[in-house]
């Protein structure tokens, strides 16, 4: 199984900031990874697939990189609506999921 | 608008069975991988199995094969969990998810399963 590792768990930041947060897979996944927004009571929401690919509708100061198994989800000027938990997962061998990574106001 | 909806979660007794369903709208449902996905209260996303768009590929999770069958209806638009011999860690926001190539883009709001021991 591929396991799927996220840091931080936790960050805090503030409106305006430029965040990282880091997926490490076990294995490699090629460019197999996505990226996902939860809000509390709320379904996940699909930002990039294919490590670096932006789904339609999100906006652009969402990115990801990486390749392999280390890659990074950047927001490049933090939001109000964008204070909310992250998840990376792999699909390159059934669906892994990261633990998450929760952004909260500094 | 590209729409799913679950239900037939609630409250089951440990051991008892339950039968999850999931109404797809908006889009050509016969054509597209379906997953379900698992939320247990306060933790991560597990992913629990997949079908392909006909019905004749199936996946299960370490964690549940053998107590899960996923299927469809393509005529009536529809993906389902039957989920048996349940157990308290089964308790669990229960999403049905749409998989285009792997990629989960389109998740429903969610059906909430309580296993009471």
């Amino acid at each position: 199984d591929i396991q799927m590792t996220q840091s931080p768990s936790t960050l805090s930041a503030s409106v305006g900031d430029r965040v990282t947060i880091t997926c490490r897979a076990s294995q490699t996944i090629s460019s197999q990874l996505a990226w996902y927004q939860q809000k509390p009571g709320k379904a996940p929401k699909l930002l990039i697939y294919k490590a670096s690919s932006l789904e339609s509708g999100v906006p652009s100061r969402f990115s990801g990189s990486g390749s392999g198994t280390e890659f990074t989800l950047t927001v490049s000027s933090l939001q109000p609506d964008d204070f909310a938990t992250y998840f990376c997962q792999q699909y390159s061998s059934f669906w892994t999921f990261g633990q998450g990574t929760k952004v909260e106001i500094k | 608008e590209v729409q799913l909806v679950e239900s037939g979660g609630g409250l089951v007794q440990s051991g008892g069975s339950l039968r999850l369903s999931c109404a797809a709208s908006g889009f050509t449902f016969n054509i597209f991988e379906m997953n379900w996905v698992r939320q247990a209260p306060g933790k991560g996303l597990e992913w629990l199995s997949y079908i392909d768009g006909s019905g004749s590929t199936t996946y299960y999770a370490d964690s549940v094969k053998g107590r899960v069958t996923i299927s469809r209806d393509n005529a009536k638009n529809s993906l389902y969990l039957q989920m048996a011999s349940l157990r308290a860690e089964d308790t669990a926001v229960y999403f049905c998810v749409r998989a285009p190539q792997s990629v989960m883009d389109v998740w429903g709001k969610g059906t909430t399963v309580i296993v009471s021991s």
